[in-house]
C-alpha cells in the first residue's frame, strides 16, 4: 500500500481565496482524521470521520473550514475564505479502529496564507 | 490547562549520552498511551506504546504513572539519528489521539 496520500504537498494562496486539500487513506482504514500543526498550538486534531461518517468536528476552528468524506478513499478539508492564520501544516491520517498505535499520517499539506 | 504537557526542550546532548522526556496528561480517562516521533517536515510515526508496567523496546523505555499521571521516555546511548521531536500522546476509548506539543532532542558528535 502506497500509505496515506495527501495533496497538495504545498500550497501558497491568497487571503480570501478558496482553498481545497485531499486525502487518500488506507484502503481499508475505517477511521480518518484530519490534524493541523503549527509551532504556537502544536498537533491539533480538527475532525474525524468513522466509516465516511462525521464523528467529531469540535476541533473545527469555525465556519470558514468544512470537511467531507463522501467515499472510503476520499476526503477533503476546505478552508473558505482562507487567512493568514490559517498558515499551518495540515495532516490526514487513517487507521484501523480507534487505537493509537495504528495511525499511519500522510506527508502533510504546508499551507501558507499571504 | 492542556491535556498533554511536555517541556519543548531544546535538549542537546553529545552522542553516547541517556537523556529522560517527561509528560504529564489532564483528563484521569485517559486509556492508551504512546510516544510518536516527528522528525524535521515529516509527518509523526509511532514510537512506541506505553504500558502500565514499563516497557523497553532496544535502547528505548517509556514508563506510565497512572496515579500521577505522568509519562517518561528514557533513550541510553544517543544516536545522531535520535535527533527530533517526540511527541506524548494519550487516547480514550473510542476517540482520537491527543498529542502534546513535542520535546526537541538534538544529539551531536
Amino acid at each position: 500500500d502506497a500509505g496515506v496520500i495527501q495533496s497538495p504537498r504545498h500550497e501558497v494562496t491568497e487571503m480570501g481565496q478558496e482553498v481545497t486539500l485531499r486525502c487518500k487513506p488506507i484502503s481499508g482504514h475505517d477511521y480518518l482524521f484530519w490534524y493541523r500543526q503549527t509551532m504556537m498550538r502544536g498537533l491539533e486534531l480538527l475532525i474525524y470521520f468513522n466509516n465516511n461518517v462525521p464523528i467529531d468536528d469540535s476541533g473545527m476552528p469555525e465556519d470558514r473550514f468544512s470537511a467531507k468524506m463522501p467515499n472510503a478513499s476520499f476526503s477533503t478539508l476546505k478552508i473558505q475564505p482562507s487567512e493568514p492564520r490559517d498558515s499551518a501544516v495540515y495532516f490526514c491520517a487513517s487507521s484501523l479502529g480507534t487505537g493509537g498505535a495504528g495511525y499511519t499520517f500522510g506527508s502533510g499539506t504546508r499551507l501558507t496564507v499571504v | 490547562r492542556k491535556e498533554v504537557e511536555q517541556d519543548p526542550g531544546p535538549f542537546n546532548v553529545p552522542e553516547g549520552a541517556t537523556v529522560a522526556f517527561n509528560c504529564t496528561y489532564s483528563n484521569s480517562a485517559s486509556q492508551s498511551f504512546f510516544w510518536y516521533r516527528q522528525d524535521c517536515r515529516k509527518e509523526p510515526k509511532l514510537l512506541m506504546s506505553v504500558y502500565s508496567s514499563g516497557n523497553e523496546d532496544g535502547r528505548f523505555t517509556a514508563q506510565l504513572n497512572r496515579a500521577s499521571q505522568y509519562i517518561s521516555l528514557l533513550i541510553r546511548d544517543s544516536k545522531l539519528s535520535d535527533s527530533a521531536t517526540y511527541l506524548c500522546v494519550v487516547n480514550q476509548a473510542g476517540t482520537a489521539l491527543i498529542f502534546g506539543k513535542g520535546t526537541t532532542l538534538s544529539v551531536s558528535s
